[in-house]
């Protein structure tokens, strides 16, 4: 069975301070590898993946991720947030099958 | 293009009635999955489903829930009876193929009096 695990339920950070959003995850075969951002009341956006490649994939605001299949990581940083970046990120994996597994979430709250 | 349209995006049921939630995937997809997320927590797989066909169904409640997807028309999930532990929002996704990158919907949030 798969699982995925993010370690911190809630990150404050204060603006224009850098971020990482940890995720790790349990699988016996290879997985494809998500964040998604949501925003309050709304849906999840896709912000990046690794479906194979480079292990280091970025996203279009700034954030990015890198794939560690030694440590079973796929943590989420950014050198510099923003307010607007408040939201909820979730990591999630796809191991070949029908679903996607989610971790619990972490909500960042970013200060002024 | 459209993104995956959902609605209602609210409904408040009683216990007891019946809840209808409605998803059409994004023009081309015709792979659409149903997750559940609970106050609080992520989310959960519910169902796989293509058109006309229930492909995994392994995260379905065993009773009161089920979900189809039609030839025509949207996909719905349909909960029977409702009571007050179904009150959550619930998320469709669509993708193009199985295993491609899964685009999500603004959720339909139930809340069950």
């Amino acid at each position: 069975a798969q699982s995925v695990t993010q370690l911190d339920s809630q990150v404050p950070v204060f603006e224009e301070a850098p971020v990482e959003l940890r995720c790790n995850y349990s699988s016996s075969v290879s997985v494809y590898l998500f964040w998604y951002v949501q925003y309050p009341n709304q849906g999840l956006q896709l912000l990046l993946k690794y479906l194979s490649g480079s292990t280091l994939v970025e996203s279009i605001n700034g954030f990015e991720a890198e794939f560690n299949k030694s440590q079973t990581s796929f943590h989420l940083r950014k050198p510099s947030v923003h307010i607007s970046d408040t939201a909820e990120y979730f990591c999630a994996i796809d191991n070949a099958g029908n679903m996607l597994t989610f971790g619990g979430g972490t909500r960042l709250m970013v200060k002024p | 293009n459209a993104g995956v349209m959902q609605n209602p995006r609210h409904l408040v049921r009683r216990r007891g009635q019946e809840a209808r939630l409605r998803c059409s995937p994004m023009k081309g997809h015709s792979h659409v999955y149903w997750y559940r997320q609970l106050p609080e927590e992520g989310l959960k797989f519910m169902v796989y489903l293509q058109k006309e066909n229930i492909i995994d169904e392994s995260g379905m409640p065993k009773e009161r829930f089920s979900a189809e997807f039609p030839k025509e028309g949207p996909s719905i999930l349909r909960i029977q009876q409702v009571v007050r532990g179904d009150s959550a929002a619930y998320f469709c996704a669509s993708s193009q193929n199985s295993r491609e990158t899964q685009y999500f919907g603004p959720g339909t949030r139930l809340l069950v009096l």
